[in-house]
């Protein structure tokens, strides 16, 4: 069964600081994957994706992120957090061609003055 | 500017009531989904829908129906609401497969 695993629940930086939300998927073929944003009482805004080709992408606010077929993973970076980047931080994977999306449980970012 | 538009954004009502949350969209999308967010969870996929007349259950679909009359709207429906089913519901919509899911604002419904 697919699954998608965000090991930490909260993390804290420094603003000015860089920043890599990790992510882990469970799926047989190559996935669709994606990077949601969720700011307090707010919809998911999409960040980013991967389809296929390039294993970096690039996304909005600043955001990339990087396919590991070996790793099974699609960690989020940013080279310097911003205080608006603090929200709660979606991987997402898509199988099977469904357009059906597993979520992870979400990492939640504080950005530090 | 094409939108999805979930109504209403907060909700309070009784246990054994029947409670029934809107969702409209205007991007002329095919597909469309009701999630619900709970701490620890993330969101589950409660129904989905491929098109009109189209309905599939989720993950989490026990207690929860949806129907699909026209393209723009995916109502969802409690038909006696828990306790448990206190929760934040979010609608998305997307055109297919390996598109990305726009999303509504949600709808934070409280049974008590």
């Amino acid at each position: 069964a697919q699954s998608v695993t965000q090991p930490d629940i909260h993390i804290t930086v420094s603003e000015g600081a860089s920043l890599e939300l990790r992510c882990n998927y469970s799926y047989g073929a190559t996935p669709y994957l994606f990077w949601y944003v969720q700011s307090p009482g707010q919809g998911l805004q999409l960040l980013l994706k991967y389809f296929s080709g390039d294993t970096l992408v690039q996304g909005i606010k600043g955001f990339e992120a990087e396919f590991k077929r070996s790793q099974s993973s699609f960690n989020l970076r940013k080279p310097s957090v911003h205080w608006s980047d603090a929200a709660e931080y979606f991987c997402a994977v898509e199988g099977g061609a469904t357009n059906k999306l597993i979520f992870g449980t979400g990492t939640l970012l504080a950005v530090q003055p | 500017d094409a939108e999805i538009t979930q109504s209403p954004r907060h909700k309070i009502t009784e246990t054994g009531r029947q409670v029934t949350l809107a969702c409209h969209q205007t991007w002329n999308h095919n597909n469309m989904f009701w999630y619900r967010q709970d701490l620890g969870h993330g969101l589950r996929l409660i129904h989905y829908s491929y098109g009109v007349h189209d309905t599939n259950k989720g993950e989490v679909s026990d207690g929860y129906s949806v129907s699909r009359s026209n393209t723009e709207d995916l109502p969802l429906t409690l038909e006696s609401a828990a306790s448990s089913q206190t929760s934040v519901y979010f609608c998305a919509s997307s055109d297919f497969s390996n598109q990305p899911q726009h999303f509504g604002d949600g709808t934070r419904l409280s049974i008590l």
